[in-house]
């Protein structure tokens, strides 16, 4: 089956520094990827799409000089938190599907803690 | 209109009962209506998957429901097991635009 595997899956950072999320399909070509957000006991919140060799669309209240997302490769995107707060620890979850329209497969998340 | 209410917000079921989800829509663009496990710390695992043109799907112990008319959808889960604790979603899409899940459902299954 599709596996979506996510690097790191914790990460502890001080205030004012950054943070790259690795996210990669193992076994599939994603020409699209996906970047959640998701609070405690909260259900997960689109913050971008990620295009293969074009810019990530990002859902309206991302700060996309925040949140800063590659899609370098049909196997790789990254999502880069910049100069991060506390206010951005959160789990970050990335997904992915091998066509258009086809099932969305997640990968096992990365809980950021800014100190 | 985009969005997917799902009830009950938690849910307490014995071993071996059946445990059932409610989900609702209102766009009737969405064809394609997947629920997803999710163990905490982990990322949502696709657990089962519909599309309207059938009223029901059953994978093993897990059912999925689809009224159409009344733009419902359920996951029954049979049997249930202390191992079925999680957080499940439901989930909508309208072709091969983006996923619009649920609230959640917290489900506790005890022994």
């Amino acid at each position: 089956g599709a596996v979506v595997s996510q690097h790191p899956s914790r990460v502890i950072c001080k205030s004012g520094t950054s943070v790259k999320i690795e996210c990669r399909s193992l076994d599939f070509q994603a020409t699209t990827m996906f970047w959640y957000r998701q609070f405690p006991k909260q259900s997960l919140m689109l913050m971008a799409t990620s295009n293969e060799g074009s810019k990530a669309t990002y859902e309206q209240g991302v700060e996309k000089d925040k949140f800063l997302i590659n899609h370098a490769s049909l196997t790789l995107s990254t999502l880069t938190v910049t100069s991060a707060h506390p206010e951005d620890s959160s789990f970050y979850i990335c997904s992915a599907n091998d066509s258009p329209g086809s099932p969305l497969h997640f990968g096992n998340g990365t809980r950021l803690t800014v100190t | 209109q985009q969005q997917v209410k799902q009830s009950p917000q938690s849910l307490i079921v014995q071993k071996g009962g059946i445990s059932i989800i409610n989900c609702a829509y209102e766009n009737t663009a969405f064809d394609y209506f997947p629920w997803y496990q999710q163990f905490p710390g982990k990322g949502p695992a696709l657990l089962i998957a519909i599309r309207p043109d059938v009223s029901e799907k059953k994978e093993g112990r897990f059912t999925i429901s689809f009224n159409k008319s009344a733009k419902q959808f359920s996951l029954h889960i049979m049997d249930s097991q202390p191992g079925d604790s999680a957080t499940y979603f439901c989930a909508a899409r309208a072709g091969f635009q983006k996923l619009v899940f649920g609230t959640g459902t917290r489900l506790l299954v005890s022994p």
